[in-house]
């Protein structure tokens, strides 16, 4: 148990289904993160949040839009999305970004997404 | 590229040996970190090595750092079969403030 949840833990959905994936953070972090995992790649960093502002988006596309209600949540809306977007999103969260070098990460257990 | 390069991809080892994985990285960083994934679940911190560092250990974890050839090697010694999970290496690039990936090692312990 690391400290950070996320919800659904799987999920079904079609090209032209609107989801949300939930992230909640307990570990009194600030900076919040989205990225993605596809088979054989490279983990790619989607979003990240620090102080509930976006400080990145690494050329993700529009069907994916991010939300930071406060430093706890953080959620990733999903909308005609195609089954190229098939892939585990995890969210992680650290203390806060650019204030020290250690910048460890804390993920949640991931979301795994199926577009059919 | 800012990501760390694990290699091999995969290792497949008796329990009880040890396993030895490989980072390179391309940047200058602030450290690196190694994480442990079990299959299909989020990634666990493992241990993290400052620039300055050149060697750490934690329980059955060697890390060691060689910031002048840019890699870094994780050393798991005497394997369990729990110890069967993928490994990634992730780099902290000096003024980067975000973490870079590597595709990772699959170990797998054979019991």
């Amino acid at each position: 148990e690391t400290g950070v949840t996320q919800t659904p833990r799987h999920l079904v959905m079609g090209m032209t289904n609107k989801k949300s994936l939930k992230c909640e953070q307990h570990l009194g972090h600030n900076a919040m993160y989205w990225y993605k995992q596809s088979a054989k790649k490279p983990l790619e960093l989607m979003f990240v949040y620090n102080f509930k502002e976006q400080t990145e988006n690494n050329s993700v596309p529009s069907r994916f839009s991010p939300e930071c209600p406060n430093s706890s949540h953080l959620f990733l809306h999903l909308h005609t999305l195609q089954p190229e977007d098939s892939a585990l999103y995890l969210c992680a969260s650290s203390q806060e970004m650019g204030k020290s070098s250690y910048n460890e990460q804390f993920f949640g257990p991931g979301t795994r997404l199926t577009v059919l | 590229s800012q990501q760390g390069e694990e290699d091999p991809q995969a290792l497949s080892i008796q329990e009880g040996e040890n396993a030895t994985m490989n980072c390179s990285y391309k940047t200058s960083i602030n450290n690196l970190q190694w994480y442990r994934q079990n299959s299909g679940r989020g990634l666990v911190h493992l241990i993290l090595i400052r620039s300055n560092e050149r060697e750490k250990h934690s329980g059955r974890l060697r890390v060691t750092l060689d910031t002048s050839k840019k890699s870094s090697s994780l050393l798991i010694t005497a394997s369990r079969a729990a110890d069967t999970a993928s490994y990634f290496c992730a780099t902290d690039p000096t003024g980067a403030n975000n973490l870079f990936f590597g595709t990772g090692t699959r170990l797998t312990v054979i019991p």
